[in-house]
């Protein structure tokens, strides 16, 4: 299994203000994927992020909204940009095989206020 | 395109009693199937899965599943609750086809009183 840290574990951001959110797994991992927890729901993949290509974003979600960026094996970050109350949610990075039978493993997630 | 249905909000149960959180899916083609577990302030974290073969999987903690293709179910199960397991549980699947995103299910809180 992998060991995923993610950092910060919670903020509390001005609404137009971004936030930068890192993900740093123990092993080199082909792919990295962040996904959105909004209060009360489940889990929506944001985008999928390989090292050495751009991310590929779900539907709903746009680069300019939530560039994300994969420099190594190891790394990724989420930017949530020029943030709103409605972007209050828990954001989780997650690593898998990205094929069939191998389960994904979790970082804690952080904890995003927008006040 | 695959989904999964928790039927279930929150189950409740008395400590030491069975539990069975429920899990529904549908794909094209054959299903792998997941259950994780999220503590509060906490990510997720992996309890089984199923591939193949045996239909009933045992897990971590006592947990253990079974899988019913002709139902297209994948409820969890667990013989005597503990009031630790109190916690938010989240049921996915991913289709066998490819590469294809895993899909999570709504969640379903359980909660064990001692």
């Amino acid at each position: 299994s992998a060991v995923i840290s993610q950092k910060p574990s919670r903020d509390i951001c001005q609404r137009g203000t971004s936030l930068t959110i890192q993900c740093q797994v123990d092993s080199q991992v082909t792919m990295m994927f962040w996904y959105r927890q909004q209060p009360g729901q489940s889990l929506t993949l944001i985008a999928t992020a390989n090292q050495g290509s751009e991310a590929t974003y779900e539907s709903g979600f746009v680069i300019d909204k939530f560039p994300i960026s994969r420099p190594n094996l190891t790394f990724s970050t989420l930017t949530v940009s020029n943030m709103s109350p409605e972007d209050s949610s828990i954001y989780l990075c997650s690593v898998e095989g990205g094929e069939g039978a191998t389960e994904a493993f979790f970082g804690q997630g952080t904890r995003l206020t927008v006040v | 395109a695959q989904s999964v249905a928790q039927p279930e909000d929150q189950v409740n149960v008395a400590e030491g009693n069975p539990l069975t959180v429920k899990c529904t899916y549908s794909v094209s083609g054959n299903p792998y199937l997941f259950w994780y577990v999220q503590y509060p302030n906490r990510g997720l974290q992996f309890l089984l899965k199923y591939i193949t073969g045996d239909n009933l999987v045992k897990g971590s903690y006592g947990f253990e599943a079974e899988f019913n293709k002709s139902q297209t179910s994948f409820h969890l199960k667990k013989p005597s609750a503990l009031v630790s397991d109190s916690a938010l549980y989240f049921c996915a699947v991913r289709d066998e086809a490819g590469f294809q995103k895993l899909v999570f299910g709504t969640g379903t809180r359980l909660l064990v009183s001692p």
